[in-house]
């Protein structure tokens, strides 16, 4: 199975960018990236995801590295309600997700 | 749409006893998972099923059963309770054509928080 490392944690501020990098140097060809995020007391929630490309929706921007070999999930201004675990996940075959423990971030006012 | 519901929220059970952790979803998806998460770790796989009467194992199957007698329920059974299954348990859904690999989210629910005694 392909992994993914983060960092454990990281800090900012609010209303400032948040870059949180996941290398994931095995990934293979078809290996798509995602980002899953798990407030305080809830359940795991869909950030993004991508291939190849960098992808941008409501929440946040993927940017992919070039040999796919990394990735970094930007979100572009902090609030409080951003601080969770967010999770980099190379989905392994078409039925699972495997988490590893994922970096936490926390966001000062 | 409710989404992903589990019931019930909390739970307390005595080893050696037994309780079956229940999970509705009314998206229509074909997929459904559980999890578990211990204290500070991430998420691992229990058990999924890619359709009504279909299930296979994941990661740590030990100590449980589960059905899928309908699309909409993923029933998880715990027959003997033993204080290694005090965790968080989720329960997850996701829509995947037949025969697609389209890489869509998996839609979570709110989880149960188990201690076993």
């Amino acid at each position: 199975d392909a992994k993914t490392t983060q960092p454990n944690s990281m800090e900012s501020n609010e209303e400032e960018p948040v870059h949180l990098p996941c290398n994931h140097s095995t990934i293979s060809g078809t290996d798509y990236i995602h980002w899953y995020r798990q407030l305080p007391s809830q359940g795991p929630e869909y950030v993004i995801h991508g291939l190849t490309s960098n992808v941008n929706n409501r929440m946040a921007s993927l940017a992919i590295a070039e040999d796919r070999k990394s990735s970094t999930l930007i979100l572009h201004r902090a609030t409080l309600r951003d601080a969770a675990v967010y999770y980099c996940i190379l989905r392994d075959n078409d039925y699972k997700l495997s988490f590893g423990a994922g970096t936490t971030v926390t966001v000062r006012a | 749409n409710a989404g992903v519901t589990q019931t019930p929220k909390f739970r307390i059970l005595k080893i050696g006893q037994s309780m079956t952790l229940q999970c509705t979803q009314d998206m229509n998806h074909n997929y459904m998972y559980w999890y578990r998460q211990d204290p500070g770790m991430g998420l691992k796989l229990i058990y999924y099923s890619v359709g009504a009467g279909i299930t296979d194992k994941g990661e740590v199957p030990n100590g449980y059963n589960v059905s899928r007698s309908t699309t909409e329920d993923f029933p998880l059974r715990l027959e003997l309770a033993a204080p290694s299954q005090t965790s968080v348990y989720f329960c997850a859904s996701r829509f995947s054509p037949s025969g697609s690999l389209i890489n869509n989210e998996q839609y979570f629910g709110p989880g149960t928080r188990l201690t076993v005694t």
